[in-house]
């Protein structure tokens, strides 16, 4: 079985700061990670994975997401928030065995405010 | 080309009616998704269409149909629809089939339904 835990329902960060939003996830094997922003009456947009190799992932946007196997994490972050970031970011997992399915977490809603 | 169109924007329909959805990628991508979601919910996975076979069904009701007529195109056939099944209901794809696990989904924009 595979999950994908988000703690935060709610980030808020002040524009030009640092952002992180949170991800923890649990599988059998090795995880393929991935993280998705869905703007209001929009579909999901990816924004970058975790295959294999470099724990430090870096997509679009200027956002990045470190892989951390011992905590099974997969946290993204990005230096300066732009109130533009303002979004609902969705984390997602897969692994050998699921058959194509993604595990979604519940979501996270940044706002980033002048 | 890396959109995944989806046709109708918003859709309402009564509860005894025939209505199709529509999506259409043209990535070469192999596998095709239909996700039902509720707002600020992460979407809920109904079926997958991996080199045009039906390979998931979530146990979905069976008054949602899928149809892949090609590599390109994936239609969701409705009928008899409850009003619980208003949702906004996205199509993906991603380049390989269902074994393709490292290869990121594209998403449409979806079809804003609502069942009256």
């Amino acid at each position: 079985a595979q999950s994908v835990a988000q703690p935060e329902d709610q980030v808020n960060v002040a524009e030009g700061n640092p952002l992180t939003v949170k991800c923890t996830y649990s599988v059998s094997g090795n995880p393929y990670l991935f993280w998705y922003v869905q703007y209001p009456n929009r579909g999901l947009q990816f924004l970058l994975k975790y295959i294999t190799g470099d724990n430090l992932v870096k997509g679009s946007y200027g956002f990045e997401a470190e892989f951390n196997k011992s905590q099974t994490s997969f946290h993204l972050k990005k230096p300066s928030a732009l109130v533009s970031d303002s979004a609902l970011y969705f984390c997602a997992v897969r692994a050998g065995g699921s058959a194509g399915k993604s595990t979604f977490g519940d979501g996270t809603t940044l706002t980033v405010k002048p | 080309d890396t959109e995944v169109t989806q046709t109708p924007k918003h859709l309402v329909m009564g509860m005894t009616n025939k209505k199709s959805l529509k999506c259409e990628q043209h990535m070469g991508h192999r596998a095709m998704y239909w996700y039902k979601q509720k707002a600020k919910k992460p979407p809920e996975l109904m079926f997958v269409y991996s080199y045009e076979k039906l390979s998931i069904n979530e146990s979905v009701p069976s008054r949602f149909s899928p149809e892949c007529p090609n590599s390109s195109l994936l239609n969701l056939h409705l009928h008899a629809l409850q009003p619980e099944d208003s949702a906004l209901y996205l199509c993906a794809s991603s380049l390989q089939g269902i074994t393709g696990n490292g290869y990121e989904q594209y998403f449409g924009p979806g079809t804003r339904l609502t069942v009256t």
